[in-house]
């Protein structure tokens, strides 16, 4: 199975900061199959990236996604105060799917 | 628009059995495949089980398998998850969730509002 490690656990920032989160994975995505979700209390998870870069419909351009293998990175360039939730990555690319455990970015 | 309505949460004991339903509206049931992931309180999400767009393929977490069962009825637009031999760790909030592709193993683009089962005596 592979474990995703995502850090930090808990990011405390303002408006406007840059957010950048990590997800790293116990072995190599080969077809980085990685995707991010942002959870909201009381919401349903919503698909920011997929592929680890791609950004999905509707997905605002100041979240980004990056990197390969084992490590991944989601950004976001300037935060909103809706930006405010916990961020999860998940992997699609081996059986069983995984999600890591989740990083809260809240306001500081 | 896309429609994800799960059933069928309640407070069951130890031990016991229950069922949920989704009913699935606003796309094309049967080009996708279907999942359930869920969340324990205070907890990050779990994959549950998937199953393929036309019911030949399931999976399920180790924690569960020879206990809960996923079908799907592509003439009702409609996913299950039937639940035996429940336990108290299974309790949390069960989201239907719609994969992007037909084989499960893609991103998840789309989730339901959850279903709660308590297991508790």
């Amino acid at each position: 199975e592979v474990v995703l490690t995502q850090s930090p656990g808990t990011l405390s920032l303002s408006p406007g900061e840059r957010a950048t989160l990590s997800c790293g994975a116990s072995q190599s995505l080969t077809r980085n199959y990685l995707a991010w979700y942002q959870h909201k209390p009381g919401q349903a998870p919503r698909v920011l990236i997929y592929s680890a870069s791609n950004r999905a419909s509707g997905i605002p351009d100041r979240f980004s996604g990056s990197g390969s293998g084992t490590d991944f990175t989601l950004t976001i360039s300037r935060l909103e105060p809706e930006d405010f939730a916990v961020y999860y990555c998940q992997q699609y690319d081996a059986s069983p799917l995984t999600f890591g455990g989740g990083t809260k970015v809240e306001i500081k | 628009e896309v429609q994800l309505v799960e059933s069928g949460g309640v407070v069951v004991q130890p031990g016991g059995s229950l069922r949920l339903s989704c009913s699935a509206s606003g796309f094309t049931f049967d080009d996708h495949a279907m999942l359930w992931v869920r969340q324990a309180p205070g907890k990050g999400l779990e994959w549950v089980s998937l199953i393929n767009w036309d019911g030949s393929h399931t999976s399920y977490r180790d924690s569960v398998k020879g206990r809960f069962s996923i079908s799907r009825d592509n003439s009702k637009d409609s996913l299950y998850l039937q639940m035996n031999s429940l336990r108290p760790e299974d309790t949390a909030l069960y989201y239907c969730v719609r994969a992007h592709d037909s084989t499960g193993y893609s991103n998840l683009n789309y989730w339901g509002q959850g279903t709660l089962v308590t297991v508790s005596s």
